[in-house]
């Protein structure tokens, strides 16, 4: 099962654009790599998925280099409604996924 | 659509006691998870199903019973509950029809915050 490495914790500002890198050394031929947000209180919510190269949709983007072992996962404009937890997953089926920590975003004013 | 519901939202459990914790989502999904949540952690699945009348175990499945008999309900049955099960529990159900394609966006309910005196 691949396993994935990410910062513990960001800080930004509001309208910046926040990049979280994720780096999965060891991820499969048919894992496809997948960003969670979690608001306290609240169960993760689906941010975006990927298998290679860059996916946007009105969220966010996904960048994957060719080798696939990290993602960066970016927000653009961020505003103080992104602070949360943001967890990067790889598997090729949810059951298999491992949820490690994630990384504390925090913006600020 | 309702999504995924999870009742009750809270409850205060003493040693030794049981109970179940309910999950119903209205999505038509196929899959359906329990996971276990600590303060600070990520989550952890303790079971999972694929289909009514399936079920497996995950990561942390000791002390924990599941039951899927119809696609819509996946109850969580804590028996002789202890402290160590104090813990936020999240029902999630995705839908897949199968390899190579994943098993799609997990949706999550609110969560059931259980705690064990």
């Amino acid at each position: 099962l691949a396993k994935t490495t990410q910062p513990i914790s960001m800080d930004s500002y509001e309208g910046q654009e926040v990049n979280i890198t994720c780096s999965h050394n060891n991820i499969a031929t048919n894992d496809y790599i997948t960003w969670y947000q979690q608001f306290p209180s609240q169960g993760p919510r689906f941010i975006i998925q990927g298998y290679k190269t860059k996916v946007t949709n009105e969220v966010a983007s996904l960048f994957i280099p060719a080798d696939r072992k990290s993602s960066t996962l970016s927000l653009p404009r961020v505003s103080l409604s992104d602070t949360a937890v943001y967890y990067c997953l790889v598997g090729d089926s949810n059951y298999q996924l491992i949820w490690g920590a994630g990384t504390k975003l925090i913006i600020k004013p | 659509n309702a999504g995924v519901t999870q009742t009750p939202k809270f409850r205060i459990l003493k040693i030794g006691q049981s109970m179940t914790l309910q999950c119903a989502q209205d999505m038509n999904h196929n899959y359906m998870y329990w996971y276990r949540q600590d303060p600070g952690m990520g989550l952890k699945l303790i079971y999972y199903s694929v289909g009514a009348g399936i079920t497996d175990k995950g990561e942390v499945p000791n002390g924990y019973n599941v039951s899927r008999s119809t696609t819509e309900d996946f109850p969580l049955r804590l028996e002789l509950a202890a402290p160590s099960q104090t813990s936020v529990y999240f029902c999630a159900s995705s839908y897949a029809n199968g390899p190579p394609t994943p098993t799609g966006e997990l949706f999550f309910g609110e969560g059931s915050r259980l705690t064990v005196l």
